[in-house]
């Protein structure tokens, strides 16, 4: 268990409106990382961070923005929900090992937008 | 421009045989390389991870084995179990330095199912 909280683990909203995604660790790790999984794609990076206030963009970033204003808690936004943001949001943690960086995941987040 | 391809959908196998997932990328700066597994309405769990000076990395019935010319890496379980049916993601990153801040690219996933 890499002491990894999302909240909530589902929401459904609607299109337009705002919606934020919180991601909470209590292992004080450096690197945070949101997901994002469709079927057909396995998970892509939405936002990462190396630490606090320092973020930037993954590979699907458009609509999305992040914060990390504590080391144990990183948010994602959706500023404007769209139908294509529908989707399972997952938080991951980065733990450097010998030769690599090995990330652990939260349970994530199923976000329907109408 | 999907740079980790996992070209099998699905595989299907009997328990106790073997399970061999594949993963091809096309990125050579890839230099640490993962597998993880997830079940439903669960998070991806880490199984095993292989550095590129390395070509195979074991821990009990998993092995990792990979390929550098080919850009192919592979998973092998054996002996396969029912509970080990799920998907399956490799994925790859280019941390070499630590200029990646630990990135990780993703294959698609494989749906491996074990038959009692």
């Amino acid at each position: 268990d890499a002491g990894i909280t999302q909240s909530p683990r589902h929401k459904v909203t609607e299109t337009g409106t705002p919606v934020t995604l919180r991601c909470h660790q209590t292992e004080n790790h450096r690197y945070m990382y949101w997901y994002r999984q469709d079927p057909g794609h396995g998970l892509r990076l939405i936002h990462y961070s190396y630490g606090v206030k320092d973020t930037d963009k993954g590979e699907v970033s458009d609509g999305y923005s992040v914060s990390r204003s504590k080391t144990e808690d990183f948010l994602l936004t959706l500023e404007s929900a769209t139908s294509s943001q529908t989707s399972v949001y997952f938080c991951a943690i980065g733990t450097p090992r010998q030769g690599g960086n090995i990330q652990y995941f939260g349970a994530g987040t199923r976000l329907s937008v109408l | 421009d999907q740079q980790v391809k996992q070209n099998s959908p699905s595989l299907s196998v009997q328990e106790g045989r073997i399970s061999i997932l594949n993963c091809d990328y096309t990125n050579s700066m890839f230099d640490y390389f993962l597998w993880y597994k997830k079940y439903p309405a669960e998070g991806p769990t880490f199984l095993i991870s292989i550095s590129s000076i390395k070509d195979k990395n074991e821990d009990g019935r998993f092995t990792v084995f990979l390929n550098k010319s080919a850009k192919h890496l592979s998973l092998h379980i054996v002996p396969s179990q029912p509970g080990d049916s799920a998907v399956y993601f490799c994925a790859a990153s280019g941390d070499a330095g630590g200029t990646s801040y630990g990135k990780l690219t993703f294959g698609q996933g494989t749906i491996l199912t074990v038959h009692p």
